[in-house]
């Protein structure tokens, strides 16, 4: 099984400033075949289900904000939110989708 | 609009059985593979089993392998988890998800199974 670590579990910024969460894999997420890395993050707010922010490590689903941006391939990652709001006070998970059975990081909760 | 509408929660002894279903609305739901991810009281996400688009494959966490049965209506345009033998560390809210592969980008609201005695 694809295991995914993120760190920190938890990081507090302030406002405006930027927050980085990093997520290792423990095997190769780049399909060859395709040329795209299997890996997606998702923001979980309290209370709700999850939400794709980026897949494909760097591609950024519809209507999420361009201070979102993940970058990396192969086994190593990064989520950058550039300049940090209020309401992106959630829990960010990172995910593969590479393969069966699909995996999850254990998660990064980001406070203001 | 997109809508996934899990039931079929609830509270049920360790051994005993449930089976979770979800609706879709809103997309075409027979292209899309569709999943069931868990999350424990207070803990990250768990993907517990998917389904392709036609049924024909399914793909299981080890721990629920041959406890839970993932199936789909396409004509119902529904998905359902049959779980037997349910443990006390299967509780969780349950979350039905959408995708045109194996990512998940479309989430119902989920479910809450409850396993006490």
């Amino acid at each position: 099984d694809i295991v995914l670590t993120q760190s920190p579990d938890s990081l507090a910024v302030s406002l405006g400033e930027r927050a980085t969460i990093t997520c290792k894999s423990s095997q190769n997420l780049l399909a060859s075949s395709h040329n795209k890395d299997f890996l997606a993050w998702y923001q979980q707010k309290a209370g709700q289900p999850p939400k794709v922010l980026l897949y494909w490590a760097s591609t950024r689903e519809s209507g999420v904000p361009e201070r979102f941006s993940g970058s990396g391939s192969g086994t190593d990652f990064t989520l950058t939110i550039s300049s940090l709001q209020a309401e992106d006070v959630a829990v960010y998970y990172c995910h593969q989708f590479y393969s069966a059975p699909l995996t999850f990081g254990g998660g990064t909760k980001v406070e203001i | 609009e997109v809508h996934l509408v899990e039931s079929g929660g609830g509270l049920v002894q360790p051994g005993g059985s449930l089976r979770l279903s979800c609706t879709a609305s809103g997309f075409t739901f027979n292209n899309y593979w569709m999943n069931w991810v868990r999350q424990a009281p207070g803990k990250g996400l768990e993907w517990v089993a998917n389904i392709k688009r036609d049924g024909s494959e399914e793909y299981y966490l080890d721990s629920v392998k041959g406890r839970f049965t993932i199936s789909r209506d396409n004509a119902r345009n529904s998905v359902f988890l049959r779980m037997d033998s349910l443990r006390v560390e299967d509780t969780a809210v349950y979350y039905c998800g959408g995708g045109g592969g194996f990512l998940i980008d479309l989430w119902g609201q989920g479910t809450l199974v409850t396993v006490s005695p």
